[in-house]
Order: structure tokens, then sequence, then C-alpha cells
């Protein structure tokens, strides 16, 4: 979908590499979330961003995984070192005000 | 997190049945929503309820907000191939939002 574009679609990467996944929403939103999915655990919130200001972090799972938005338009995940328990779709998402959560196609990540 | 209860988790049934899909919880949600999520692909927005007792038809789906505010469901009528896919409720309050677990609809020609 044209409202968030995220990328890479795939990454496949070696444990111990350092992963980096990339949001661009598009204007106007206020919200932008980070969210993993897994079949054992469906989708989790990793954090959220208000006004490009990190506002709940407490989903992320540990000090590997780190968020920043440096503007309204940009955001990156990054995991590192990243390991094989990692490997998820993760997706960006962003709200208008209060309006439902629109979400990106999601980078799918495999660990070797 | 996922903290909904969404049943049932998956459901085969043929071309032209109607489908039923709930979600409950223990808390209170003030929105639910229900996405559907297709192969490769992000969750997409079906319906949004905003109302306690709300009843919202989108062509041949049908949602409602249950009165107690923690439940909801999702009918679908007269099921076609392209209804396959995984299908989310998610309850929302203020900036927390919680999602079910997901049903898997495969739909038979």
């Amino acid at each position: 979908d044209a409202g968030v574009i995220q990328s890479p679609r795939h990454e496949v990467t070696e444990m111990g590499q350092e992963v980096t996944l990339r949001c661009k929403p598009i204007s106007g939103h206020d919200y932008l979330f980070w969210y993993r999915q897994t079949m054992m655990r469906g989708l989790e919130l990793l954090i959220y961003f208000n006004n490009n200001v990190p506002i709940d972090d407490s989903g992320m799972p540990e000090d590997r995984f780190s968020a920043k938005m440096p503007n309204a338009s940009f955001s990156t995940l990054k995991i590192q070192p990243s390991e094989p328990r990692d490997s998820a779709v993760y997706f960006c998402a962003i709200r208008i005000s209060s309006s439902p959560l629109h979400f990106g196609n999601g980078t799918r990540l495999t660990v070797t | 997190g996922q903290q909904l209860n969404q049943s049932p988790q998956s459901m085969f049934i043929q071309e032209g049945e109607d489908v039923s899909m709930n979600c409950t919880s223990s808390s209170i949600f003030n929105t639910w929503l229900w996405y559907k999520q297709d192969p490769g692909e992000g969750p997409v927005l079906l319906i949004a309820l905003y109302k306690a007792g709300e009843l919202t038809s989108n062509g041949r789906l049908t949602a409602q907000f249950g009165i107690t505010r923690k439940d909801s469901f999702l009918n679908i009528s007269a099921s076609i191939p392209s209804d396959v896919g995984i299908y989310f409720c998610a309850g929302q309050f203020n900036n927390d939002m919680r999602f079910g677990a997901g049903t898997r609809l495969t739909v038979k020609p």
C-alpha cells in the first residue's frame, strides 16, 4: 500500500549481523508503530512514536532492538546483533489522530 | 500484545456459505476493528466500530460492537474464494491496541 512503504520486503541474514528495517509513511500521521508478527505470538507491538517522539518501547524484546524516527517521513528499526529467534515479519503502521491503524506490507526477516 | 480471545482459529467452508467469527476480552475497549491479511501483505482494515451496540456492514461483511464493550463479531455472507485469508480482530482503548490471534479462512470452490 502506498500509504506506508517498507523496505526491504525480504531480508535474509546470518546470525550476528546487523539488520536495519525501514519505513516511509505518508505525511499527516500523528503516530507510527512497529509490530512484529510470528506464528507463535501473533502481532506484537514493539514501539510507537507520537509526532516523532518514542512514547512506549516496552514491547522491544531486548537491548539488541532499537528504533528511531529522525523525521515525520522516516523511521528505522535496527537489530544488532541479530539472532535466529528474531525471524518474523515486521510491520510499520501509522495512525492519523484517532483513526484506525494503517499497515505497510511488512519486511520478512530470516536470520540463519 | 495478543490478549483477545478470537475464535475459531480456522475455518474450512464451501463457497457460498456464511461465516461467523468473534472476539472476546476481559477488558473494555472503545473501538473494535476487523482486519484481513492476505499472504505477503499487511493487515487491511475491513470494518471499524466506535459505539457499543453498533452494527456496521461493508458489502457482504457485517460486524457488531458488543453492548458490554468486551466483544465483537464479524459475519461474512455468501463467501467467495477471494475471502480466503486471515482475519484479525483488534480492540483499542486510547493508544492501547490488542489483537486477536486471527481466524484463518479457507474457502473451497
